[in-house]
C-alpha cells in the first residue's frame, strides 16, 4: 500500500539548532515528492519538491531535502531554526505519472522553537 | 494575483444535514483539489476537477460531490452529514491536473458537524 511515514508528531528545538524532519515513504516506483508547511490558521505553502535529478533540493525559507532511494526518505532539514519556523510539516507523495496527482500526506510533524 | 481563497471559514452542521463548501481558485489555474484533514492527520484527496470534469478521487463515498464552473472556481458538496466528516476542508488549485504542476492551497474551511 502506497503510504507516508513522519515518525516523529512532535519536534522541540531551540532558536539557531539544526532540524532535521524525517519522512519515509512506501510506493511502488520512486514518486515526486514534496514538503509542505502550515501555520496556525493557514493553508499549506509549499517548501519544496523533487522530481528528478540532483538528489538535493533546496526550497524556501532555507530548508533543503535529501532524497534517498535506498532508504525511501525524502527528510527535511534547516542549519539554523528561527522562531517563526514553528508550525507543523507535511511530507507528500504524488505518482510520477501523467494524469490524476493524488497526493499522499504523513501524518505532520509539529515543530516548536525554543526562545 | 489573487491566491487560493475559499469560504466559509467556519461552519457548523447537525449529523445529516448537507454543507457547501467554496473555492475560488488562483488566477490561470484551471485545476482544483480538494482534501480532508480530520485533527491530526495529514490531508486526504477527496477528488480533483480539471477544466469543468473530475480528473480522479479519493477514498470517500458519493455523498461528497462536487462541480466545478467555467470560471474554475468550484464547489466540494457532502450530503447526509456524518459526525467524522468534522474536518477542516482544503482545496487547491494549479495550472494543470498533473503531479508536476503545485498546488497551492487556500486557508481551509473549518466544519463542525454535531
Amino acid at each position: 500500500a502506497q503510504s507516508v511515514t513522519q515518525p516523529d508528531i512532535h519536534i522541540t528545538v531551540s532558536e539557531g539548532a539544526s532540524l532535521e524532519l524525517r519522512c519515509n515513504y512506501s510506493y511502488g516506483a520512486t514518486p515526486y515528492l514534496f514538503w509542505y508547511v502550515q501555520s496556525p490558521g493557514q493553508g499549506l505553502q509549499l517548501l519544496l519538491k523533487y522530481f528528478s535529478g540532483d538528489t538535493l533540493v533546496q526550497g524556501i525559507k532555507g530548508f533543503e531535502a535529501e532524497f534517498k532511494r535506498s532508504q525511501s526518505s525524502f527528510n527535511l532539514r534547516k542549519p539554523s531554526v528561527h522562531w517563526s519556523d514553528a508550525a507543523e510539516y507535511f511530507c507528500a507523495v504524488a505518482p510520477a505519472t501523467s494524469g490524476t496527482y493524488k497526493y499522499i500526506f504523513g501524518t505532520g510533524t509539529r515543530l516548536k522553537v525554543l526562545a | 494575483e489573487t491566491g487560493v481563497t475559499q469560504s466559509p471559514t467556519h461552519l457548523i452542521k447537525t449529523r445529516g444535514q448537507q454543507v457547501t463548501l467554496r473555492c475560488s481558485s488562483q488566477s490561470g489555474h484551471n485545476t482544483v483539489s480538494w482534501y480532508q484533514q480530520a485533527l491530526g492527520q495529514g490531508p486526504q484527496f477527496i477528488f480533483q476537477y480539471y477544466r469543468e470534469e473530475e480528473n480522479g478521487r479519493g477514498n470517500f463515498p458519493p455523498r461528497f460531490s462536487g462541480l466545478q464552473f467555467p470560471n474554475y472556481s468550484s464547489e466540494l458538496n457532502v450530503n447526509a452529514l456524518e459526525l467524522d466528516d468534522s474536518a477542516l476542508y482544503l482545496c487547491a488549485s494549479s495550472r494543470g491536473g498533473t503531479s508536476v504542476d503545485t498546488q497551492y492551497f487556500g486557508p481551509g474551511t473549518r466544519l463542525t458537524v454535531l
